[in-house]
């Protein structure tokens, strides 16, 4: 079965650089969840996309910013790239905004690391 | 705000049962997941319940959750060592559903 593809899976980038992570839902999937996790730390929301437009905002910096497009997918921006962007960053996907039993499938993450 | 809170670490031995406890602040949290991290992997659903559910089980999972006192637990029987693992409790919140994770209970199976 499809299950939530991101990439770059690995991405190394210096302080104050750019990165673009990129996410594709399940297909059918109209919802996008970002999700930050800092070494040792928990996954934290960044920000949600519900039929492309952002449908909720947690602990996401002003430097970083996302969007949904039109085949669903979704790309986080992140600018002025600091040592402590380092971190696991995961994409959900789910259908409707729904909670469902099974729950949100994550992707695999991609690891950036900076420095 | 939302607020989930984690023992963090469980040390057990091979073949018993392992515990994990998480409580939670968010009464109108609807489904509570499990999810296992593994060393430099990804998030795996391991199980859930939805809020009307006093237990669920699963195989060698037992899901556990006292609404009343916003208590869930996470019951593995006859852990192996493949259980190691940190293991997150996660509630979904607010209208489009985000989820709120604990800090995650890091499983140490000895033999």
């Amino acid at each position: 079965a499809a299950g939530v593809i991101q990439s770059p899976r690995h991405l190394i980038k210096e302080k104050r650089e750019t990165a673009t992570l990129k996410c594709y839902p399940i297909p059918r999937h109209d919802t996008v969840y970002w999700y930050q996790q800092g070494p040792g730390q928990d996954p934290q929301f960044l920000i949600s996309f519900y039929e492309k437009m952002q449908s909720d905002k947690g602990s996401i910096p002003d430097r970083f910013s996302a969007q949904q497009f039109s085949d669903y997918h979704s790309e986080l921006n992140m600018s002025s790239l600091e040592l402590g962007d380092s971190a696991l960053y995961f994409c959900a996907s789910s259908l409707a905004r729904v909670a469902t039993d099974y729950g949100y499938t994550f992707g695999s993450g991609t690891r950036l690391t900076v420095v | 705000g939302e607020d989930v809170e984690q023992s963090l670490f469980l040390s057990v031995r091979e073949g018993d049962s392992s515990v994990i406890n998480c409580t939670y602040t968010d009464s109108s949290s609807t489904y509570l997941y499990w999810y296992k991290q593994e060393p430099g992997a990804g998030l795996q659903l391991l199980t859930y319940i939805f809020s009307n559910m006093d237990m669920k089980q699963d195989q060698r999972l037992t899901v556990l959750l006292n609404k009343k006192d916003k208590h869930l637990s996470l019951r593995i029987a006859d852990t192996q060592t493949g259980d190691s693992a940190i293991y997150f409790c996660a509630v979904n919140s607010g209208g489009y559903n985000k989820l709120i994770f604990g800090a995650g209970t890091r499983l140490a199976v000895h033999p």
